[in-house]
């Protein structure tokens, strides 16, 4: 099972760019990057995932680069809903595989 | 709207009693998990079922039962053998098996003791 590492918390100001990294130095061939958002109080919600390069939806963006070592949840212009604890996680389509560390911490402040 | 419904969403448990958390899905999924967060804390998986009546245990399965006799409900009973049941549970479903998976939470019950 690939294990992330990802800063236990951030501290942003609302207009700001926000960049998450997540290292996965162990992942596998068949493995796809996924990142949720949790508020307090609320099951967690898929964001974006990717296999490799940059993928982009409504919400965020998401850069890996050609190792795959590692990727980059970025958030553009936050605001204050998007204080949450954002996961990263790696697996190969097994449920029961994901783990779900500590998270990062993103406060957004005013 | 699809997706996930977990009752209730707030529940207190005595001291040597049984407790059973809901969990049902009109998403069609295959795949259904619960999981344990206690504060501060990432999900740690309980059980998880791949199918209809067949389930596995997931990392802390101790004092937690389940059953799933339909696609959609997959219940998850705290019994009293479980010492310390104050937490945050959330149940999660996905299509299973595919190389892309992704899962879909509900909202989550928290769980007390009295």
């Amino acid at each position: 099972l690939a294990k992330t590492t990802q800063p236990i918390s951030m501290d942003s100001y609302e207009g700001q760019e926000v960049n998450i990294t997540c290292s996965h130095n162990n992942i596998a061939t068949n493995d796809y990057i996924t990142w949720y958002q949790q508020f307090p109080s609320q099951g967690p919600r898929f964001i974006i995932q990717g296999y490799k390069t940059k993928v982009t939806n409504e919400v965020a963006s998401l850069f890996i680069p050609a190792d795959r070592k590692s990727s980059t949840l970025s958030l553009p212009r936050v605001s204050l809903s998007d204080t949450a604890v954002y996961y990263c996680l790696v697996g190969d389509g097994y449920g029961q595989n994901f783990v779900f560390g500590p998270g990062t911490r993103l406060s957004v402040l005013p | 709207d699809g997706g996930i419904t977990q009752s209730p969403k707030y529940l207190f448990r005595k001291e040597g009693q049984n407790v059973t958390l809901s969990c049902e899905q009109n998403l069609n999924h295959d795949a259904m998990y619960w999981y344990r967060q206690d504060p501060g804390q990432g999900l740690r998986l309980i059980y998880y079922s791949q199918i209809v009546n067949d389930f596995q245990k997931g990392d802390i399965a101790e004092g937690y039962s389940v059953s799933r006799e339909k696609k959609e409900s997959f219940p998850l009973t705290v019994t009293s053998a479980q010492k310390n049941p104050t937490a945050f549970y959330l149940c999660a479903s996905s299509i299973g098996d595919v190389i892309n998976e992704k899962l879909f939470f509900g909202s989550g019950t928290q769980l007390s003791v009295l």
